[in-house]
């Protein structure tokens, strides 16, 4: 049963404009989120993160919101770039026993930008 | 610092064989992990270990084991590769459990 969840395979945005990335969680013990990015053929680079005691975080032209009421969180890319065109992934730590953490990851959310 | 490195880069199996993927680490991280990802999928966890001297399993263990040589090395081993475990596979890395994970560059694996 996923906990993480990108319900969108795949987006489009036109260059300049906003890409905003959607996932959301189900796992209400959640308390700190994470995005990656993944350009085809390297590993993922870690992008941004939210704790939850925090509704948004921000860094550059990349924005997380956490909603928590409603188990959701967003990416916002302001303004979408050409290079900005790679799978995110949305993930999240979860206990699994014994001081140990596994990473939870969502199925991914491939972004285009046209230019 | 060459972060997380992974040899090989490319491997073909047929089915039966075994081979062992290396991952090594230069960043004095505490925490490894291996992951596997198929189209759709997103990554899944196969082990990790979250200290010298720890293995744990993750998501999908079966078929698979691993060794965490040393701090810096963490390896996974196919004893009898099957095609169902043709996949790419990233080894990472991370300060503490819940901390964020560096990736290395994967190993595209297919099993004929």
């Amino acid at each position: 049963d996923q906990q993480v969840k990108q319900n969108s395979p795949s987006l489009s945005v036109q260059e300049g404009r906003i890409s905003i990335l959607n996932c959301d969680y189900t796992n209400s013990m959640f308390d700190y989120f994470l995005w990656y990015k993944k350009y085809p053929a390297e590993g993922p680079t870690f992008l941004i993160s939210i704790s939850s005691i925090k509704d948004k975080n921000e860094d550059g032209r990349f924005t997380v919101f956490l909603n928590k009421s409603a188990k959701h969180l967003s990416l916002h890319i302001v303004p979408s770039q050409p290079g900005d065109s790679a799978v995110y992934f949305c993930a999240a730590p979860l206990y699994s026993g014994a001081g140990s953490y596994q990473l939870t990851f969502g199925k991914g959310t491939k972004l285009s930008v046209i230019p | 610092n060459a972060g997380v490195t992974q040899t090989p880069k490319f491997q073909v199996l047929k089915t039966g064989q075994s081979m062992t993927l290396q991952c090594a680490q230069d960043m004095n991280h505490n925490s490894m992990y291996w992951y596997r990802q198929d189209p759709g999928m997103g990554l899944r966890l196969i082990y990790y270990s979250a200290s010298e001297g720890t293995t744990d399993k993750g998501e999908v263990p079966n078929g698979y084991n691993v060794s965490r040589l040393n701090k810096r090395e963490f390896s996974l081993r196919l004893e009898s590769a099957a095609p169902s475990q043709t996949s790419v596979y990233f080894c990472a890395s991370s300060v503490r459990a819940t901390g964020e994970q560096y990736f290395g560059p994967g190993t595209r694996l297919t099993v004929t």
